[in-house]
């Protein structure tokens, strides 16, 4: 059974950097983009961005000068960097896992973190 | 970017109703939509794809419909578990946008 396990740093202060990963265990790496999905307390969904297992990413422009995905594709892993966090970055982090092909759904998540930031 | 309104954004039922969601876009994406579950505390959970397609696993009672800039969710006969909140995706328009979401309450 795939799942999805991610950790990183939990409180942050405002001009931080957020440091995730997530790794999959038990299914192909390959043929997937690697997601990351944000959501505010009590508010919706924001994609992120994502990475294939060759390292091409697409980003959220509104969040493309902060955010950096990586892969590490001997671990299994994909990672999030976002610079200068302020509080208005408060959120819970999920990675998931998208479809390859020419459109995008979301079948499998993790458990998401919670990341506030806050002097 | 595509904006999707869901409407309502929120809704009272009781068990056994006939629950209809509607999510509009900003513009056309065929039927490039996708619809989620989500319960407090818990990650989403996919529940149909390009807008009529049912995720295996997700109970037959969950239908959608829909092309273009108009589409439904429909539960046929709600159940206790399906108290949640539901979000529409765009699946193939950069950046990748989610409705603002429709909690169904409990009557």
């Amino acid at each position: 059974q795939v799942q999805l396990q991610q950790w990183g740093a939990g409180l942050l202060k405002p001009s931080e950097t957020l440091s995730l990963t997530c790794a999959v265990y038990g299914g192909s790496f390959s043929n997937y983009y690697w997601t990351w999905i944000r959501q505010p307390p009590g508010k919706g969904l924001e994609w992120i961005g994502e990475i294939n297992h060759s390292g091409g990413t697409n980003y959220n422009p509104s969040l493309k000068s902060r955010v950096t995905i990586s892969v590490d594709t001997s671990k299994n892993q994909f990672s999030l960097n976002l610079s200068s966090m302020t509080a208005a970055d408060t959120a819970v982090y999920y990675c998931a896992r998208g479809n390859s092909g020419t459109y995008r759904f979301f079948d499998l998540w993790g458990q998401g973190t919670l990341v506030p930031v806050s002097s | 970017d595509i904006q999707l309104t869901q409407s309502p954004s929120f809704l009272s039922a009781s068990v056994g109703d006939r629950v209809t969601i509607t999510c509009r876009a900003s513009q056309g994406i065929s039927n490039y939509l996708a619809w989620y579950q989500q319960k407090p505390g818990k990650a989403p959970n996919l529940l149909i794809y390009v807008a009529s397609t049912l995720q295996s696993g997700v109970p037959s009672r969950f239908s959608g419909s829909g092309s273009g800039t108009e589409f439904t969710l429909t539960i046929s006969g709600l159940q206790p578990e399906d108290f949640a909140t539901y979000y529409c995706q765009q699946l193939n328009i950069y950046p990748l946008t989610f409705g603002g979401g429709t909690k169904v309450e409990i009557k």
